[in-house]
């Protein structure tokens, strides 16, 4: 079984700033990782994913997380905070097991302002 | 740039009546998903479809929920009887083949039942 967690679910940061929002996971097996994002009425984009190979993940926008398996953690980074970055962030994992199933595990998500 | 399309966007409806949550998904995308997000809760898998058939399914996806692809092109999520516990924000989702790691959600249909 596979889990997610959040910390935070609102986090706060000046236009310029370091965005870094954070994400635990459990999994019984090698994981699959991803952030997603949903800016206001839009649906979930996917900003990056770890699939096994580089432990540091570049997505769009200039975010990126790295993978961190002995802290379980897959915590999401911008160097430099945009208006336009203000969204609600997902982390997800899903089983690295095979199958043709695909069901992820969601966190709860954390809201990003930031401010002028 | 193809994307999944959800509709309707907001549906209201009485409790004890059905629904029925439209999405078109990605036209060469084989899996089909549905996930809901209560609100201030997480994102949940329902249910996923392939190949006419529900491949997997959560404890969520009671016999009052169904999935369907009436049409080659459409995969409808219906909820025959609503309960209040059913307001929600539900995603749709495709993707491409087997193996195809990425996941393509649509905007979300929000249904809310009063």
């Amino acid at each position: 079984a596979q889990s997610v967690t959040q910390l935070g679910s609102h986090v706060s940061v000046s236009e310029g700033a370091l965005v870094l929002l954070r994400c635990n996971y459990s999994s019984s097996v090698p994981p699959y990782l991803f952030w997603y994002v949903q800016y206001p009425n839009q649906g979930l984009q996917l900003l990056l994913k770890y699939t096994s190979a580089a432990t540091l993940v570049k997505g769009i926008n200039g975010f990126e997380a790295e993978f961190k398996k002995s802290e379980t953690s897959f915590h999401l980074t911008k160097p430099s905070a945009h208006m336009s970055d203000a969204a609600e962030y997902f982390c997800a994992v899903r089983a690295n097991s095979g199958g043709s199933n695909y069901k992820l595990t969601f966190g709860k998500g954390t809201l990003l302002t930031v401010n002028p | 740039e193809p994307e999944v399309t959800q509709t309707p966007s907001h549906q209201v409806t009485q409790m004890g009546q059905e629904v029925i949550l439209r999405c078109v998904p990605i036209s060469n995308h084989l899996y089909f998903y549905w996930y809901r997000q209560i609100l201030g809760q997480k994102v949940e898998f329902l249910v996923s479809f392939y190949n006419n058939e529900i491949s997997e399914k959560s404890e969520i996806f009671d016999d009052q929920f169904s999935v369907e692809r009436p049409d080659g092109s459409n995969f409808t999520l219906k909820i025959r009887s609503t309960k209040l516990e059913d307001s929600a924000m539900y995603f749709c989702a495709s993707r491409l083949r087997q193996g195809g790691r990425e996941l393509f959600f649509g905007e979300g249909s929000r249904l809310t039942v009063l």
